[in-house]
C-alpha cells in the first residue's frame, strides 16, 4: 500500500530565506506525487504534480518540487519565501484513484 | 467558475443527534471523495465515488456513517448518532480521475462540533 512520511512537523523560516520541506514516499509503481497546501481555514490547493517525465517540476506561487526516485523523495522548494507562504502543506501519492496524504508540515514565516 | 460547495460550513450538535453534510462537486467532474481532518488523524479518506458508484469505503470509521450520492451534482454524508469523536473538519473534494488522477478540487469543509 502507498504511504507518505512527512518528518517535519513544524518549520520555521525568516521571510525572504529559502525554504525546502521534505517528502518521502512508498509505492510499489512509478506514482503520481502532489504537493497540496492549506491555509487556515480552508481547503487544500493543488501546488504542483509529478507524473512522468522531468523530475524538476514547476507549480504555483513560485513553487518547485524534483523527484528522486532513488531517494523515494519528492521535496518541494522554493528559493524565497513570503508571509503569505505561512500554512500547512501535504505531499501525497496515488496510483491511480485513491490520494494518500502525509501527515503535513506547518510551515510558519518569521519577519 | 463554481468550486465544490459544502454546507454547512459550521455545525454544533448534541452526541446522539442526526447529522447530514452536503456537498455539490465541480460540474462534470466524474470523482468525489470525503476526506476527514482531525489534529491527531491528519487527512483520512473516508469513502471516494466514481460515476456515482461508491469505489472504495474502507475509511468509513463505522456503521454510524453513510455517504451516498444520487446523482453526478450532489452527494450527502451523514452520522447518526453522532459521537463527541465525530468532531472534526469534513471536507469533500472532486475530479477528473480518468484525465487527472490525484488532481483534487476541495471545498471549504464542514466543521463539526459534537457535544
Amino acid at each position: 500500500a502507498q504511504s507518505v512520511t512527512q518528518p517535519d512537523i513544524h518549520i520555521t523560516v525568516s521571510e525572504g530565506a529559502s525554504l525546502e520541506l521534505r517528502c518521502n514516499y512508498s509505492y510499489g509503481a512509478t506514482p503520481y506525487l502532489f504537493w497540496y497546501v492549506q491555509s487556515p481555514g480552508q481547503g487544500l490547493q493543488l501546488l504542483l504534480k509529478y507524473f512522468s517525465g522531468d523530475t524538476l517540476v514547476q507549480g504555483i506561487k513560485g513553487f518547485e518540487a524534483e523527484f528522486k526516485r532513488s531517494q523515494s523523495s519528492f521535496n518541494l522548494r522554493k528559493p524565497s519565501v513570503h508571509w503569505s507562504d505561512a500554512a500547512e502543506y501535504f505531499c501525497a501519492v496515488t496510483g491511480f484513484q485513491k490520494l494518500v496524504f502525509g501527515t503535513g508540515t506547518r510551515l510558519l514565516v518569521s519577519p | 467558475d463554481a468550486g465544490v460547495i459544502q454546507s454547512p460550513r459550521h455545525e454544533v450538535t448534541e452526541m446522539g443527534q442526526e447529522v447530514t453534510l452536503r456537498c455539490k462537486p465541480i460540474s462534470g467532474h466524474n470523482s468525489l471523495f470525503w476526506y476527514r481532518q482531525t489534529m491527531m488523524r491528519g487527512l483520512e479518506l473516508l469513502i471516494y465515488f466514481n460515476n456515482n458508484v461508491p469505489i472504495d469505503d474502507s475509511g468509513m470509521p463505522e456503521d454510524r456513517f453513510s455517504a451516498k450520492m444520487p446523482n453526478a451534482s450532489f452527494s450527502t454524508l451523514k452520522i447518526q448518532p453522532s459521537e463527541p469523536r465525530d468532531s472534526a473538519v469534513y471536507f469533500c473534494a472532486s475530479s477528473l480521475s480518468n484525465l487527472a488522477p490525484g488532481e483534487l478540487f476541495f471545498g471549504e469543509g464542514s466543521r463539526l462540533t459534537v457535544l
